[in-house]
């Protein structure tokens, strides 16, 4: 298994609150990646980093912001919770080189916007 | 816009027999295409990969077909076994080292 630990696996907030979820690797991989899942959607990008301070948007950007100020760490921030960000996050991490190029995941972290 | 489609929600096959999962895509810059499988409550896991030179790419049981001009991808399992019953994304990615993926297909393998 790839080195990705995600915290808190499990929480349940309420609507307007702020929400921090951790991703840590010990792969020391370049990218990291904030996935969510949702029924119908498969898998769907948040935000990414290609290095330490560097960041870019995904294609469900909206309401989620990013740091990653060490090589280990992602954390992905909800600013104001919503019921619309129900759902299923997933870190990944990849260096993209040599052959079997692949992005790793983490086991997800459960989030209910009451 | 969605740019990778897997346009089957669910497939069920009998154990023994073909599984055949695809996936459609529209973006002709893609230049590398990945299957992950994920069970409940886990991460999904790589399973297979073919670069956009290939037209296949075999792994024990799983095989990866790549069409390019008709921008269609396939996942050939043969034999298929219950423990084969997921969720199986395809994906492809484009420069940037992002990856797009499909909304999913539920594969049941019943005994």
């Amino acid at each position: 298994d790839a080195g990705i630990t995600q915290s808190p696996r499990h929480k349940v907030t309420e609507t307007g609150t702020p929400v921090t979820l951790r991703c840590h690797q010990t792969e020391n991989h370049r990218y990291m990646y904030w996935y969510r899942q949702d029924p119908g959607h498969g898998l769907r990008l948040i935000h990414y980093s290609y290095g330490v301070k560097d960041t870019d948007k995904g294609e469900v950007s909206d309401g989620y912001s990013v740091s990653r100020s060490k090589t280990e760490d992602f954390l992905l921030t909800l600013e104001s919770a919503t019921s619309s960000q129900t759902s299923v996050y997933f870190c990944a991490i990849s260096d993209w080189t040599g052959s079997g190029n692949t992005i790793y995941f983490g086991e997800g972290s459960w989030l209910t916007v009451v | 816009d969605q740019q990778v489609k897997q346009n089957s929600p669910s497939l069920s096959v009998q154990e023994g027999r073909i599984s055949i999962l695809n996936c459609d895509y529209t973006n002709s810059m893609f230049d590398y295409f990945l299957w992950y499988k994920k069970y409940p409550a886990e991460g999904p896991t790589f399973l297979i990969s073919i670069s956009s030179i290939k037209d296949k790419n075999e792994d024990g049981r799983f095989t990866v077909f790549l069409n390019k001009s008709a921008k269609h991808l396939s996942l050939h399992i043969v034999p298929s076994q219950p423990g084969d019953s997921a969720v199986y994304f395809c994906a492809a990615r484009t420069s940037g080292s992002r990856l797009t993926f499909g909304e999913g297909t539920q594969l049941t393998v019943n005994p």
